[in-house]
């Protein structure tokens, strides 16, 4: 079956902590995203990448930091810079930037103490 | 203003009811459209996507676009329980980014 795999589902850490969220996909997308999805509010962009070793700022980048070594791998580091870090992170990857349908992996939820 | 407005509900319907949608938007370059489901603790999933004006069906669901109006809807017939979740309009002009609704919360009363 292909798909996101986001892991873990639940990531707990502490305050001043980095944590890095993983995002895999088998469906041989070009591009992959980094949303953040908070009550009440539409999806923000943090990250996304058209290409391997390339990658750039969304709206939200302020806190995070990728990599993209692979064309099937994305992660997401949140470093302590990161002011509300408590969120659910969605991955997602599509064909192309621009006009091909994103498709989303089911979320890491981290709650930062 | 934002730029994709979406009411969050929560909308109430009972089993086999329709169940209507909608977003508004201001930028009138967007002509990429899209509905996306999910339920709690999970991720969006893909319902319809549309490009330009016009309607689209697809089993129990209907996406309509209306650009001159800058305005969109997604119909749901004979809906079930299971349709009960969170429905995100979407939309993007074809550059990088997607402009998300904030999401509409429905229940189907069994």
């Amino acid at each position: 079956d292909g798909g996101i795999t986001q892991s873990p589902k639940y990531l707990f850490r502490k305050e001043g902590q980095n944590v890095t969220l993983s995002c895999e996909q088998n469906l041989n997308h070009d591009a992959m995203y980094w949303y953040r999805q908070d009550p009440g509010q539409g999806l923000r962009l943090i990250y996304y990448s058209q290409i391997v070793n390339d990658f750039q700022k969304g709206d939200i980048a302020e806190g995070y930091s990728v990599s993209r070594e692979k064309k099937e791998s994305f992660p997401l580091t949140v470093t302590s810079a990161q002011k509300n870090p408590t969120a659910f992170y969605l991955c997602a990857s599509s064909w192309r930037i621009g006009d091909s349908p994103l498709h989303f992996g089911n979320g890491t939820r981290l709650t930062v103490t | 203003q934002k730029e994709v407005e979406q009411d969050p509900g929560p909308l109430s319907v009972p089993e086999g009811a329709i169940v209507s949608l909608n977003c508004t938007y201001s930028n009138s370059a967007f002509q990429y459209f899209m509905w996306y489901r999910q339920y709690s603790r999970k991720g969006p999933e893909l319902l319809m996507y549309t490009y330009s004006s016009g309607n689209k069906e697809d089993g129990r669901f209907t996406a309509q676009v209306d650009k001159s109006s800058k305005y969109i809807s997604l119909f749901i017939r004979d809906s079930q329980p299971s349709d009960s979740a969170t429905y995100l309009c979407a939309m993007t002009d074809g550059d990088y980014k997607l402009s998300f609704g904030a999401g509409t919360t429905v229940t189907v009363r069994a």
